[in-house]
C-alpha cells in the first residue's frame, strides 16, 4: 500500500525566506501527484499537479518537482510571505485505481 | 462551474440523532469520494463513488454510517446513531477518472464540521 510522508510536520520561517516542503512516497507507480493548500476552517485548495511523465510545475511564486525513481517530491515556495501560512499536504493518484494517497501535511507559520 | 457544493457546513448534534451530510460533485464528474479529517488521524477516505456506484466503501468505520448516490450530482453521507468520537470534518471531493484526460485534478468541497456532543 502507498505510504505517504511529509517532513516536517510543522515549519516556521521568517518572511522573505525562500522555503522546501517535502513530500515522500513508497510506490513510484503514481498517475498524479498534487500539492494542496489548507487554510484553517477550509477545505483543500489544489496548488499544483504533476503528471506522472512530468518533471516539475510552476505557478507563480510555487515550484513543485517529482522524482519518482527516489519517492520524492518537493514544494519550493520563492520569498515566503504571511499571507502563505497555511497547512500544506501532497497527495499521489494511484495508477492501478482511482486511490488517493494523501500525506499528513505540514503546517508552515510566515512570520512577519 | 460552483466546485464542490457540501451541506450543511456545520453541525451540532446530540448523541445518539441520526446525521445526514449533502454534497453536489462538480457537473461532469464520474468519481466522487467522502473524506474525514481529525487532527489524530488527517484525512481519511471513507467510501469512493464511480458513475453513482460505491467502488470502495472498506474506510467506512462500522455500519452506522452509510452513502448514497442517487444520481451523477447528489451524494449523502448518513451516520446513525451518531457518537461524540464522529465529530471531524467530512469533506465531500470529486474528479473525472484517469482514462483519456489529462490534470484530473481532485477538487473538494468547504467541509462539513461535524460535532456531537
Amino acid at each position: 500500500k502507498q505510504e505517504v510522508t511529509q517532513i516536517p510536520a510543522a515549519l516556521s520561517v521568517p518572511e522573505g525566506e525562500n522555503l522546501v516542503l517535502n513530500c515522500s512516497f513508497t510506490d513510484s507507480a503514481i498517475y498524479n501527484l498534487q500539492w494542496f493548500r489548507q487554510d484553517p476552517g477550509k477545505g483543500l485548495t489544489s496548488l499544483l499537479l504533476i503528471q506522472s511523465s512530468q518533471r516539475e510545475q510552476t505557478s507563480g511564486r510555487l515550484n513543485a518537482s517529482l522524482d519518482k525513481s527516489s519517492g520524492r517530491s518537493t514544494l519550493y515556495i520563492a520569498a515566503s510571505q504571511p499571507g502563505d501560512s497555511a497547512t500544506y499536504l501532497c497527495a499521489l493518484r494511484g495508477n492501478t485505481g482511482n486511490q488517493f494517497y494523501f500525506g499528513t501535511g505540514t503546517s508552515l507559520t510566515v512570520i512577519p | 462551474d460552483a466546485g464542490v457544493i457540501q451541506s450543511p457546513r456545520h453541525e451540532v448534534t446530540e448523541m445518539g440523532q441520526e446525521v445526514t451530510l449533502r454534497c453536489k460533485p462538480i457537473s461532469g464528474h464520474d468519481y466522487l469520494f467522502w473524506y474525514r479529517q481529525t487532527m489524530m488521524r488527517g484525512l481519511e477516505l471513507l467510501i469512493y463513488f464511480n458513475n453513482n456506484v460505491p467502488i470502495d466503501d472498506s474506510g467506512m468505520p462500522e455500519d452506522r454510517f452509510s452513502a448514497k448516490m442517487p444520481n451523477a450530482s447528489f451524494s449523502t453521507l448518513k451516520i446513525q446513531p451518531s457518537e461524540p468520537r464522529d465529530s471531524a470534518v467530512y469533506f465531500c471531493a470529486s474528479t473525472r477518472g484517469t482514462g483519456g484526460h489529462s490534470g484530473n485534478t481532485i477538487y473538494f468541497g468547504e467541509g462539513s464540521w461535524l460535532t456531537v456532543v
